[in-house]
């Protein structure tokens, strides 16, 4: 049981690059979720899938785009990166509302 | 948009003194989760809150729900090295999937 898992761990793109970061969930959760984290700004959410099937934006989704490939997995697209997004992405799942979100280990973005 | 603010933002203090973080808003939420998380990893939950009012302990722990649901405390009694991390709060509303998180607080405990 390996709860949440991201890939890659750490990624460093020139701007105007594209990538995928990829993420999955062993717990037969429903709701996925990508934050992001920046330095004395907390978590602020991109986009989540409240269950599979569906997407919405959350806080700060320009730039990114995300797909919910089945229950397990859920990918967040940076079409085409830019420095402003040099930043640590985490992706949590949970099995409803109000229940505990998981997280996974993060992954370390710099954009040159 | 609904907003968390956290407060203090950064917190040194030396083992076996107590502290009080806040978590504070304008907006109703219908839970009010705490997180601690440590360098390098995902935050990890300490409790949920759902009650205007609720208080709960977790060892030296103590965390509130403010009456009318706007507002939540973490109280550690008597601190120690371990207990250092970031917290965060994050609230949720009727109604939504989403999870609003505070700024921080970053505490440092010194041995």
């Amino acid at each position: 049981n390996a709860g949440v898992t991201q890939t890659p761990k750490f990624q460093v793109l020139k701007t105007g690059q594209s990538m995928t970061l990829q993420c999955a969930q062993d717990m037969n959760h429903n709701s996925m979720y990508w934050y992001r984290q920046d330095p004395g700004m907390g978590l602020r959410l991109i986009y989540y899938s409240a269950s599979e099937g569906t997407t919405d934006k959350g806080e700060v989704p320009n730039g990114y785009n995300v797909s919910r490939l089945n229950k397990r997995e859920f990918s967040l697209r940076l079409e085409s990166a830019a420095p402003s997004q040099t930043s640590v992405y985490f992706c949590a799942s949970t099995k409803g509302v109000q229940e505990t979100q998981y997280f996974g280990p993060g992954t370390r973005l710099l954009v040159l | 948009t609904q907003l968390l603010e956290q407060s203090p933002q950064f917190l040194s203090i030396q083992e076996g003194e107590n502290l009080t973080v806040y978590c504070n808003s304008s907006s109703v939420f219908s839970s009010l989760q705490w997180y601690r998380q440590e360098p390098g990893e995902g935050p990890v939950l300490l409790v949920t809150v759902v009650t205007g009012g609720e208080v709960k302990k977790l060892k030296r722990l103590t965390f509130q729900f403010g009456d009318a649901r706007k507002d939540s405390s973490l109280h550690i009694t008597a601190a120690q090295p371990g207990d250092t991390g970031l917290y965060l709060c994050a609230g949720t509303t009727s109604g939504t999937y989403k999870y609003i998180f505070g700024t921080g607080t970053r505490l440092k405990v010194l041995a």
